[in-house]
């Protein structure tokens, strides 16, 4: 059981390129959720899903878009990376509404935009 | 606008001693407050998770407590030991909305030998 695994680990990216992060979990969680963790700042949620092919926003969504094409993975794009990007990013997964949403974090891709 | 704050300095704390890190929060009501532990380099990992209706919760050397009327979790580590030298995120989780969880900026905690 590898829970859930983010690639990449680093990257570094100039202003105006774009990237996908790939996240992929193996509990068969219903919910996956893309946070940012800045410092002094708490994790931030990005983009949330509660089940394949569905996605919502949360509280920072701009400059970022996912997919849920297979209730296993999550991905997150950057289509113009900008310097405020810079952040590390975890993904996370839970069981489905009803439950005490405990989450389960990946191990981050720590993202650099220059 | 929802707050959620935690002990911004660094705590350190002599090992054995019991370390206490708080969790305050306003304009929210949550069903649900949660520990997690965060180690450098990683991500954070589920610790314990307390009810709105229960005062107190224990897991082997951990303690939480939830005062919902003063809005505050206090979370214990007693008999505290080098290992457990981390970052402790406190979260808020609501029963309906997933989306609506918000979390703590974390204390930094420091056990010395």
């Amino acid at each position: 059981n590898a829970g859930v695994t983010q690639t990449p680990k680093f990257r570094v990216l100039k202003t105006g390129q774009s990237m996908t992060l790939l996240c992929a979990q193996d509990m068969n969680h219903e919910y996956m959720y893309w946070y940012r963790q800045d410092p002094g700042m708490g994790l931030r949620l990005i983009h949330y899903s509660v089940g394949e092919g569905t996605t919502a926003k949360g509280e920072v969504p701009d400059g970022y878009n996912v997919s849920r094409l297979k209730k296993q993975n999550f991905l997150l794009g950057l289509e113009s990376a900008a310097p405020s990007q810079t952040s590390v990013y975890f993904c996370a997964s839970s069981l489905a509404s009803g439950s005490s949403y405990e989450q389960y974090f990946g191990p981050g891709t720590r993202l650099t935009v220059t | 606008s929802q707050k959620i704050e935690q002990n911004s300095e660094a705590l350190n704390i002599q090992e054995g001693k019991t370390a206490t890190l708080t969790c305050n929060y306003t304009n929210y009501s949550p069903a649900y407050l949660q520990w997690y532990r965060q180690d450098p380099g990683r991500g954070p990992v589920f610790l314990l998770l307390i009810r709105e209706n229960e005062k107190e919760k224990r897991k082997e050397r951990l303690k939480v407590t939830f005062d919902t009327t003063l809005k505050q979790s206090l979370f214990h580590i007693t008999a505290s030991q080098p290992a457990d030298s981390a970052t402790y995120l406190c979260a808020l989780a609501p029963y309906s909305s997933a989306s609506k969880i918000i979390f703590g900026s974390g204390t930094r905690l420091s056990i010395r030998p």
